[in-house]
């Protein structure tokens, strides 16, 4: 495809469900990276993939938060036992040479 | 730690007059800088960047921005905006290639007739 995609669009889950979002990066793009963005603030930095490598995680906020990249292209981030301070918007950004991350439309997430 | 300020959230302004969106950052080290933009309901688009070479970046839309090192500052600025520019704005900064942006809180440019 032309750009990064996304899904679900939209995600509803009940406190203390699983959930899996998953990224389709730009093709041929080495770079992978995931963003969480709270109700009117700027996204925050979850982890990044370079290929199959997840090089840094330092953003994840919890041990419910796991994210991979098995082949090196599509990724998903998994958030096991949700709670409400999970809601946010989750995106994806892909990068050619790591210099220009291109973003895909996001996952709203929203737990009850 | 690197750091993003963006003095304004919001920035209400009449169609065709000229704008000015602000950005800060705090970093010791040569940075990257970016200005992306959100339209309702979508992701963020890449509005314009600046990684190296000449302090003056622009877009294809009429933005255009500085990059000032003894400033510190990127800010975005439109000599005449459209109702199509209202969206929110996000200044970004990332210190070198592979590695995470780090966000401003993002400014709110409503464009009104």
């Amino acid at each position: 495809g032309a750009g990064v995609s996304q899904s679900p669009r939209y995600k509803v889950a009940k406190r203390g469900q699983d959930v899996a979002l998953r990224c389709d990066p730009i093709s041929g793009h080495v770079s992978l990276f995931w963003y969480q963005q709270a109700l009117g603030q700027g996204p925050e930095f979850l982890t990044y993939f370079q290929n199959e490598a997840q090089l840094d995680k330092s953003g994840l906020p919890s041990d419910r938060f796991f994210a991979e990249r098995p082949e090196g292209s599509v990724s998903t981030l998994k958030i096991q036992r949700t709670q409400q301070e999970d809601s946010a918007v989750y995106l994806c950004a892909s990068s050619l040479r790591g210099d220009t991350q291109y973003f895909g439309p996001g996952t709203r997430l929203t737990v009850l | 730690a690197q750091s993003v300020t963006q003095l304004d959230s919001q920035v209400p302004v009449f169609e065709e007059a000229p704008v000015e969106l602000r950005c800060n950052y705090s970093s010791s080290v040569s940075v990257y800088l970016f200005w992306y933009v959100q339209y309702p309901n979508q992701g963020l688009q890449l509005l314009l960047k600046y990684l190296s070479g000449s302090t003056l970046v622009e877009s294809i839309n009429g933005f255009e921005a500085e990059f000032n090192k003894s400033q510190t500052s990127f800010h975005l600025r439109k000599p005449s905006v459209h109702i199509s520019d209202t969206a929110e704005y996000f200044c970004a900064v990332s210190h070198q290639a592979g590695t995470a942006l780090i966000f401003g809180k993002g400014t709110t440019l409503s464009v009104s007739s």
